[in-house]
């Protein structure tokens, strides 16, 4: 059973053109994180949702935003995609500190 | 400042045999986590085990075990008895205390798992 989903498994979008990624959890946990991972790199964190509360990495272009609607849903927009942005986007979720569970992640292509 | 160390970019290892890799990590705060994660080709991270700061003992999970050795700030993975579907990107993380469980990751290390 998927604990942590995340649609599209593939995107492609086109330069400047704005997309959303979504992510959604079956865990009831309350902290969700949103990770950018290059090839062959390790995943970088963009941000995080503890309940409502939002935390932005120092470091995060202001290009990405997110939205947390509910408990069970996140959702990453990035307003004016770049050629650089292409990655691997990962959503993980936590509710203790012994564990973090992420999704397939999704792949996203900028033409 | 990186956290955590993976010095092995790659590794070759033969099926049916054990294979260690290395994770060294830095961090002043007495109470913290390690993990281990697999990631295949597909993309998905898969969580493998996980090491708290306080455990008296080494953690293992089936084939996988976790070599802690606190004094020396080292958190290698061993994985024995390897099999082809091993093959895969491995990540070592660290969480640190009130970070909001925020993982640090390391480089990664891939493995290739030879019949």
């Amino acid at each position: 059973d998927a604990m942590v989903i995340q649609n599209p498994r593939y995107q492609v979008t086109q330069f400047g053109k704005p997309v959303t990624l979504s992510c959604s959890q079956t865990l009831n946990h309350n902290v969700m994180y949103w990770y950018q991972q290059k090839s062959s790199q390790a995943p970088k964190l963009l941000f995080h949702y503890y309940d409502k509360d939002f935390n932005n990495e120092a470091d995060t272009p202001d290009n990405f935003q997110s939205r947390r609607p509910n408990t069970s849903f996140c959702f990453l927009d990035i307003r004016s995609p770049g050629l650089g942005d292409a990655a691997m986007y990962l959503c993980a979720t936590s509710a203790t500190p012994y564990e973090q569970y992420f999704g397939p992640g999704t792949r996203l292509t900028v033409t | 400042a990186q956290k955590i160390t993976q010095t092995q970019p790659g590794m070759f290892v033969q099926e049916k045999e054990a294979v260690t890799l290395d994770c060294t990590y830095d961090t002043s705060d007495p109470s913290y986590g390690l993990f281990w994660y697999k990631q295949p080709s597909s993309g998905e991270m898969i969580f493998l085990i996980y090491q708290g700061s306080y455990d008296q003992q080494n953690a293992t999970e089936g084939r996988y075990s976790l070599n802690f050795q606190k004094a020396r700030k080292s958190a290698n993975l061993v994985i024995s008895a390897s099999q082809l579907g091993d093959s895969a990107m491995y990540f070592c993380a660290m969480r640190d205390l009130g970070d909001d469980y925020k993982l640090s990751f390391g480089a990664g290390t891939t493995v290739t798992v030879r019949a």
